[in-house]
């Protein structure tokens, strides 16, 4: 059975960067059928798709958010991390991991999500 | 704003069926499969249907979707009380090289 889990500091000072990792069990990072993303949720908001990462760990990224965004894949942790930089009020959000198979099931699976704060 | 528009909400008394629509454009919608995905109060969404019309396993016949041109609606018959959700239809967009949500619909089940 699949499990993402999502962890990182909850609160983060404005202009600093948000940090999170999503921790893979019961599946592989490695696996060039599926790919992994992150999508968050501001409060009392809708959805907002941040990037995906595949296993070769090419990268595509919100162009909206590209310009501080980074993801990357550990394949020896079977995990995936996001950093988000200059952080300010708007990034704070519950944050997804999620895992999509290629071509097929957009966001197939979800981790219970990790709420941060972006606040002084 | 999103770039797929749903109704902020929909009703509907248990046993009733409702539809909830999704309207984007060429660009996803048009050109792009729509999947729909379930936000039960307080808990992360979950993938509900995909490639426009597919339940995912474990999904109970009860929803279907559907899609014609610019525009794909998510079906519920047999409303029931556990079907209180939000729903969100999603797409890709070739001309914002994004993955879109629409709004989502707050469903109540009178």
């Amino acid at each position: 059975q699949l499990q993402l889990r999502e962890s990182g500091p909850g609160l983060v000072k404005p202009s600093e960067t948000l940090s999170l990792i999503c921790s893979v069990s019961g599946g592989s990072v490695n696996m060039s059928s599926h790919y992994w993303g992150w999508i968050r949720q501001p409060p009392e908001k809708g959805l907002e798709w941040i990037g995906n990462i595949y296993h070769s760990g090419s990268t595509f990224y919100n162009p909206s958010l590209k310009s501080r965004l980074a993801m990357s894949i550990q394949k020896s942790k079977n995990e995936i991390s996001l950093t988000l930089s200059s952080g300010t009020v708007a990034d704070t959000a519950v944050y997804y991991c999620v895992r999509g198979l290629v071509g097929y099931r957009d966001f197939e699976s979800w981790g219970q999500g990790a709420r941060v704060t972006v606040s002084s | 704003q999103s770039v797929l528009t749903q109704p902020p909400s929909a009703s509907e008394t248990p046993g009733q069926r409702v539809t909830i629509s999704c309207s984007g454009a060429r660009s996803n919608i048009g050109s792009n499969i729509v999947n729909w995905y379930q936000q039960l109060p307080g808990t992360a969404p979950k993938l509900l249907i995909y490639s426009n019309n597919q339940r995912l396993s474990g999904v109970p016949d009860r929803f279907s979707g559907s899609k014609s041109g610019t525009s794909a609606s998510l079906a519920i018959t047999g409303l029931q009380s556990e079907d209180e959700a939000t729903y969100y239809c999603a797409t890709r967009d070739d001309r914002l090289n994004a993955w879109v949500f629409g709004g989502g619909t707050k469903l109540t089940v009178l």
